[in-house]
């Protein structure tokens, strides 16, 4: 079964742009998250999606947004990035949820300038 | 508020000896529990989980301890590997969501 794939592996923006990363589950899981793990720091919970609606919400602004797409592919969006945007972020997929276990993605790293 | 944390950000372990690593959680509500691997330039590999109606479940090599008394929980692998070096995470269930912990860096001295 093939794993959490992610695109792109890399991107680099500059400030005041917008991005969108992509997350494609393990086929079968209907609940996506999305982390943002910054050096030093752990992995600091986005929010979740399930059956196309989001569930559950961390900390973050307002820039930082996604949804997910019927067949549960997901997509998350950074607009007016900050240079404290650059992190690696982290999809994971699970079978029902976040008390499930959850399989990552190997993450994009984004860089702003 | 929830938090898990971990009592050491970096162990040094001598290859071949077993490694503990620690985590404390302050939810005792909490009812399910994970560990997580990270190699560098990858995402967190599931290692292990164990319900709260448990204290101990072992995996190959690897065996986890949860002391709910003082919301502790340990991560215990065997015979340390070149390969075991990496960033671990513990997480905790808590309603619904998973709070993740800060992350412990094992370094394998040969």
């Amino acid at each position: 079964k093939a794993g959490v794939t992610q695109t792109p592996r890399y991107l680099i923006k500059t400030r005041g742009q917008q991005v969108t990363l992509s997350c494609s589950p393990i086929s079968g899981h209907r609940s996506v998250s999305w982390y943002q793990q910054t050096p030093g720091q752990g992995l600091q919970f986005l929010f979740e999606y399930f059956s196309e609606t989001q569930r559950n919400k961390g900390n973050f602004p307002g820039r930082f947004s996604g949804r997910q797409f019927s067949n549960s592919r997901s997509e998350m969006n950074v607009s007016t990035l900050e240079l404290g945007d650059s992190a690696l972020y982290l999809c994971a997929s699970s079978r029902v949820g976040q008390g499930d276990t959850q399989y990552f993605g190997p993450g994009t790293r984004l860089t702003v300038l | 508020g929830e938090s898990v944390g971990l009592h050491l950000p970096t162990l040094s372990v001598q290859e071949g000896d077993n490694s503990i690593i620690n985590c404390a959680y302050s939810n005792s509500a909490s009812d399910y529990f994970i560990w997580y691997k990270q190699e560098s330039g990858k995402g967190p590999q599931f290692i292990i989980d164990i319900r709260s109606n448990m204290d101990k479940r072992q995996g190959q090599r690897v065996t986890v301890l949860l002391n709910k008394t003082v919301k502790h929980l340990s991560l215990q692998i065997a015979a340390t590997q070149p390969g075991d070096s990496a960033v671990y995470f513990c997480a905790e269930n808590s309603n619904y969501q998973l709070i993740w912990g800060a992350g412990t860096k094992l370094i394998i001295k040969p």
